[in-house]
């Protein structure tokens, strides 16, 4: 089965602080993605990837970065947390080719709160 | 952005009853997906349905396509307590794009 690991379930952090969400992969998929989730807003998209080293924008990429230095891992990055990153954030990779390459799929996710 | 919006927000039924979701989209796509969500965890695909098919089962769900009314609709049969869950849409724009997911609808099953 298709792994997508999220480093941690619940996070806590101090307005201003530098925040690495990170997500791995075990099925050597050329996409992935991060999304946020808030009650009412269903899921936006932050920043995606199509390989290592690209990085896209998505619909609210304002106040976070990426990276992706191996093809398996992709890092969502907080420069300076507020608390309006307070949210669920969910990581979701696919493949480019061949069967099912249209669907996610899906880390647990990662409850930030920024006090 | 070409949001898909789910309805109704919230579903409450019966063990044993049909539940009944839809999604309603904006613009021309190449796909429609619906997902699974328990409650504060990820999301878990259950069924994708392409723009030249109108109908698609999968075990107990059946997804509808309707490109003309820009709708889908999923149903489950015979709910069980354990699909109390929220599911998503998420649509997929004609030319490469990434999936846009509408806000969910809630379902509880009641034994």
């Amino acid at each position: 089965d298709v792994k997508v690991t999220q480093s941690s379930r619940y996070l806590v952090k101090r307005t201003g602080e530098k925040v690495f969400l990170e997500c791995v992969q075990d099925m050597d998929h050329e996409n992935m993605f991060w999304y946020r989730q808030d009650p009412g807003l269903g899921l936006r998209l932050i920043y995606f990837s199509y390989d290592v080293k690209m990085k896209e924008k998505g619909d609210i990429p304002e106040g976070y970065s990426v990276s992706r230095e191996k093809k398996e891992r992709f890092s969502l990055i907080l420069e300076s947390a507020s608390t309006n990153q307070t949210s669920m954030y969910l990581c979701a990779s696919s493949w480019t080719g061949g069967a099912d390459n249209e669907k996610l799929f899906f880390g647990s996710g990662t409850q930030l709160s920024v006090l | 952005s070409q949001q898909g919006e789910e309805d109704p927000q919230a579903l409450s039924i019966q063990e044993g009853e049909n539940a009944t979701m839809n999604c309603s989209y904006k613009t021309s796509i190449n796909n429609l997906q619906w997902y699974r969500q328990n409650s504060g965890r990820g999301l878990v695909h259950l069924i994708l349905i392409r723009s030249n098919e109108r109908e698609k089962h999968s075990g107990r769900l059946r997804v509808t396509l309707d490109t003309s009314k820009k709708s889908s609709s999923l149903l489950i049969t015979a709910s069980r307590a354990a699909d109390t869950a929220s599911y998503f849409c998420a649509t997929e724009g004609s030319g490469y794009s990434t999936l846009t997911f509408g806000k969910g609808t809630m379902l509880l099953v009641s034994p």
